[in-house]
């Protein structure tokens, strides 16, 4: 079983550049999720959808977009890299239905932004 | 705003048990989720609560009290393989968003 798959696992770029983080799941999960993580930080939700068509940002989504065109996949965009975007990413997917439905993450990209 | 605060590292012995402690301030909840992350790994399920009480799950425990906004994780038995970091996370709404404390980094000594 893939699970949620991310690439790359690792980048780096150029101040100023764009990529796409590919985020993509096999488990009919409606719920996906883009988090960030800091050193000695705890996950920071950038953006998250409840199913194909429709996104939401999160609590620090600037600097990014996503799309949601599948249920199977999440893109995640950056559109001119900057510094403070070095970091972990994570995708993650969960089901619907009730609260205590765990969510499963991707093995992460690291990105470093020189 | 949102708070949730964890030690950020603890160490414990071989074969003891260890309590991780997890308090939150949110303007809602709708359940507490505990993950491991080993590092340079993604986080992986541990435990939820919604109910005041202690969920045992063999030899890890969550423990919550929603009045005292608190929260705990045991680990008995403890294996090398635990040294990681444990992540506290509260679910605020229907949509199942969360909110993540920075984690516990749990080292194990022989």
């Amino acid at each position: 079983n893939a699970g949620v798959t991310q690439t790359p696992k690792f980048r780096i770029l150029k101040i100023g550049q764009s990529m796409t983080l590919q985020c993509t799941q096999d488990m009919n999960h409606n719920y996906m999720y883009w988090y960030r993580q800091d050193p000695g930080m705890g996950l920071k939700l950038i953006y998250y959808s409840v199913g194909a068509g429709i996104t939401d940002k999160g609590e620090v989504p600037n600097g990014y977009n996503v799309s949601r065109s599948t249920t199977e996949d999440f893109p995640l965009r950056l559109e001119l890299a900057a510094p403070s975007q070095t970091s972990v990413y994570f995708c993650a997917s969960s089901r619907p239905g009730s609260s205590n439905q765990p969510q499963h993450f991707g093995d992460g990209t690291r990105l470093s932004i020189l | 705003g949102q708070n949730i605060d964890q030690p950020t590292e603890m160490t414990a012995t071989e074969g003891a048990i260890v309590q991780i402690n997890c308090t939150y301030q949110t303007s809602g909840f709708n359940g507490l989720f505990w993950y491991q992350q080993h590092a340079g790994e993604a986080p992986t399920f541990l435990s939820y609560n919604v109910l005041d009480g202690l969920e045992e799950k063999g030899r890890f425990s969550s423990f919550l009290s929603r009045s005292k906004g608190y929260s705990y994780l045991l680990l008995k038995e403890l294996q090398m393989k635990d040294s990681a970091s444990y992540l506290c996370a509260v679910s605020l709404d229907s949509n199942y968003q969360l909110i993540w404390g920075a984690g516990t980094k749990l080292i194990i000594k022989p």
